[in-house]
């Protein structure tokens, strides 16, 4: 069965450190991968997706992921964060063909001011 | 663009009721939509899928004469609770897709307290 792990679950960072959150996947075959934020007391909202091509994807607020196949991951980037950047993400995987997309656990960062 | 609207947000009701849970696609067709289940510190967890015009498709472990979904037309999908257990309490959510390959836009949830 195809699953997605987020590893990190709660990261803390002080303002204009840097990023790396990781997502991992199992499945063989192609993919598309997502980036979603929830923002507190907000709907999940697209970060950015890769469906082919540039394996660096560049999505909103300074958002970036790299998809590197061989080793089935789908990191989310930014090079310095705000305070703003206070929400959940959530990294999420469909296949190619469906429509069905599994979603990690999700990982709570927390940027202090 | 591409919002969708989920109602309501919240819901309290007593054990044994039933209780719908409204999806709409603002300004977009939806083709598929996706009703989600989310547990606390715990991730999406993907309920059913329907189409427009035809039955839902329902991932193993979920009972469709409890979460019964219809999607009767390109803009609107439903979920009604029957029979609401405290064990239903949780937070739904709904998400819709246009055609081919687009990502999900998603509500914003619906808290269902079954007291």
């Amino acid at each position: 069965a195809q699953s997605v792990s987020q590893h990190n679950h709660h990261v803390i960072l002080s303002e204009a450190a840097s990023l790396e959150l990781g997502c991992n996947y199992s499945y063989g075959g192609t993919v598309n991968l997502f980036w979603y934020v929830q923002y507190p007391g907000q709907h999940l909202q697209l970060l950015l997706k890769y469906f082919s091509g540039d394996p660096l994807v560049k999505g909103i607020k300074g958002f970036e992921a790299e998809f590197i196949k061989s080793k089935f991951s789908f990191n989310l980037r930014k090079p310095s964060v705000q305070w703003s950047d206070t929400a959940e993400y959530f990294c999420a995987v469909s296949t190619s063909g469906t429509y069905k997309y599994i979603f990690g656990t999700g990982t709570r960062l927390k940027v202090l001011a | 663009g591409a919002v969708v609207s989920q109602h309501p947000s919240r819901v309290i009701c007593k054990s044994g009721t039933s209780v719908k849970i409204e999806c709409r696609s603002l300004d977009f067709q939806a083709t598929t939509m996706f009703w989600y289940r989310q547990f606390p510190k715990q991730s999406l967890m993907l309920m059913a899928t329907s189409n427009e015009g035809s039955k839902a498709t329902y991932e193993q472990g979920v009972e469709k004469d409890k979460f019964l979904i219809n999607h009767a037309s390109l803009t609107l999908s439903t979920l009604t609770v029957t029979s609401a257990h405290p064990e239903d309490s949780s937070f739904y959510i709904c998400s819709a897709k246009m055609r081919g390959s687009s990502p999900l836009h998603f509500g914003n949830g619906t808290r269902l307290t079954v007291t």
